[in-house]
């Protein structure tokens, strides 16, 4: 069955400091994989995406990824974390055609002064 | 360009009520996704339309049903409100196989 687990339920950092957020993944198919962030009370934005080639991808904000098969992971990564960055990622699998999405259980980011 | 829309914002129901959600895709999408959000958790997918017919379905009782109509927009029907039902109710539009863009969600609570 496909799952995603994003096995941190809240990080705390200090503004400035680098952050990765861990996720990892079980797919039957090729993996189309996802991050998307949701603040308070919003909707979910897509922060990146990869579907295939290059296995680190940037996105929006500052944020990258990297895609790596052997470990069935894709880990959010920010050198430099703004007071804005705090909210809640969702690590996400899919795949070709359109599939639904599934979903981790989120991670909550806190970011301090 | 508009991106995904959806009414209302907020609503609450009591228990045995029906309730309908509404979604206007972004533009030049075709294909609406259905996700309930219940607090604390992921989303989880309920249902897909395209073409105006419900194209896959996620473990969701018949309860819930929908429809898409031939802009695109697409309505959410849940029946007989449960009180687990409460959650953000999220719609996500795509064209073709790109990846989906979701709209700010309404929240649902049933009493």
């Amino acid at each position: 069955a496909q799952s995603v687990t994003q096995p941190d339920i809240h990080i705390t950092v200090s503004e400035g400091a680098s952050l990765e957020l861990r996720c990892n993944y079980s797919y039957g198919a090729t993996p189309y994989l996802f991050w998307y962030v949701q603040s308070p009370g919003q909707g979910l934005q897509l922060l990146l995406k990869y579907f295939s080639g290059d296995t680190l991808v940037q996105g929006i904000k500052g944020f990258e990824a990297e895609f790596k098969r052997s470990q069935s992971s894709f880990n959010l990564r920010k050198p430099s974390v703004h007071w804005s960055d705090a909210a809640e990622y969702f690590c996400a699998v899919g795949a070709e055609g359109n599939t639904p999405l599934v979903f981790g259980k989120g991670t909550r980011l806190s970011v301090i002064a | 360009d508009a991106g995904v829309t959806q009414s209302p914002t907020h609503l609450i129901k009591t228990r045995g009520q029906q309730v309908t959600l509404r979604c206007s895709p972004k533009s030049g999408h075709d294909t609406v996704s259905w996700y309930q959000q219940a607090l604390g958790q992921g989303p989880q997918f309920i249902f897909q339309y395209y073409e105006e017919e419900e194209r896959q379905r996620g473990n969701f009782p018949d309860r819930f049903s929908g429809h898409q109509f031939p802009n695109y927009s697409s309505e959410l029907n849940v029946n007989a409100l449960l009180l687990g039902d409460s959650a953000l109710y999220l719609c996500a539009s795509s064209e073709g196989t790109r990846e989906q863009y979701f709209g700010p969600g309404t929240r649902l609570t049933v009493t």
